[in-house]
């Protein structure tokens, strides 16, 4: 049973080009969640998703950032025009379908490095 | 002040000592993670507490809900046990969901 799979691991960018990362979450999971580690801070939530739905994306920037997770295929968190400032290490993790709020056991990804250059 | 405030922000010690990482949050949970991340590694998922105390191997979990406290403990420390432990708490939002609230982590070294 494969973990959670994020890539590409490691992404280069030019300012003002789009970046685009990609999650599969475990067999079985449908929740999916998106976090942002900026250098010497702390993880920070960006959004949750399940399929086809943005359940909260109270952390996401109001511009230029979007997700999505359709019926089919992986998460996807877009970043268009990017700045350097975006340039962190972006997690995704999953857990399964359970209640909200019960508590449930997470996995993460490897992570996506993102530098914008 | 931080929701989930944890210390020491760094340790070092001698392999073989007993380490204990300190997570205080202040707000209602429905779980607490341990997490740990090597450097530009991913993170792997130790423990998750709702309440009293678990243990895997070397690592020792504990949480107080009613002083809102968790501590993580690693026995026979060894310097493979070096990384950044992060304290994570799960929200409790009344029905809506915001993923984990995070630790700014402590960083671990254990030296030979």
């Amino acid at each position: 049973n494969a973990g959670v799979m994020q890539n590409p691991r490691h992404l280069v960018r030019r300012r003002g080009q789009e970046a685009r990362l990609r999650c599969s979450p475990m067999k079985g999971h449908s929740h999916v969640y998106w976090y942002r580690q900026l250098p010497e801070e702390g993880l920070k939530f960006m959004v949750y998703l399940q399929k086809e739905n943005i359940i909260d994306e109270s952390g996401m920037p109001k511009e230029r950032f979007s997700a999505e997770f359709p019926k089919e295929g992986p998460s996807i968190l877009r970043i268009q025009q990017v700045v350097r400032g975006d340039s962190a290490a972006y997690f995704c993790a999953s857990s399964p379908n359970v209640v909200v709020n019960s508590g449930n056991t997470i996995y993460f990804g490897e992570g996506s490095w993102l530098t914008v250059v | 002040k931080n929701e989930v405030e944890q210390s020491p922000q760094n340790l070092t010690a001698q392999e073989g000592e007993f380490i204990t990482i300190n997570c205080s949050y202040s707000v209602g949970i429905s779980a607490l993670h341990w997490l740990q991340q090597h450097p530009g590694g991913g993170i792997v998922s130790l423990f998750m507490l709702s309440s009293g105390k678990k243990k895997h191997g070397r690592l020792i979990a504990t949480i107080n809900i009613q002083e809102k406290h968790s501590s993580l403990h690693i026995t026979a420390s060894h310097p493979r046990d070096s990384a950044v432990y992060i304290c994570a708490v799960d929200r409790y939002s009344g029905g809506g969901a915001d993923g984990l609230t995070f630790g700014k982590g402590t960083h671990l070294i254990i030296q030979p």
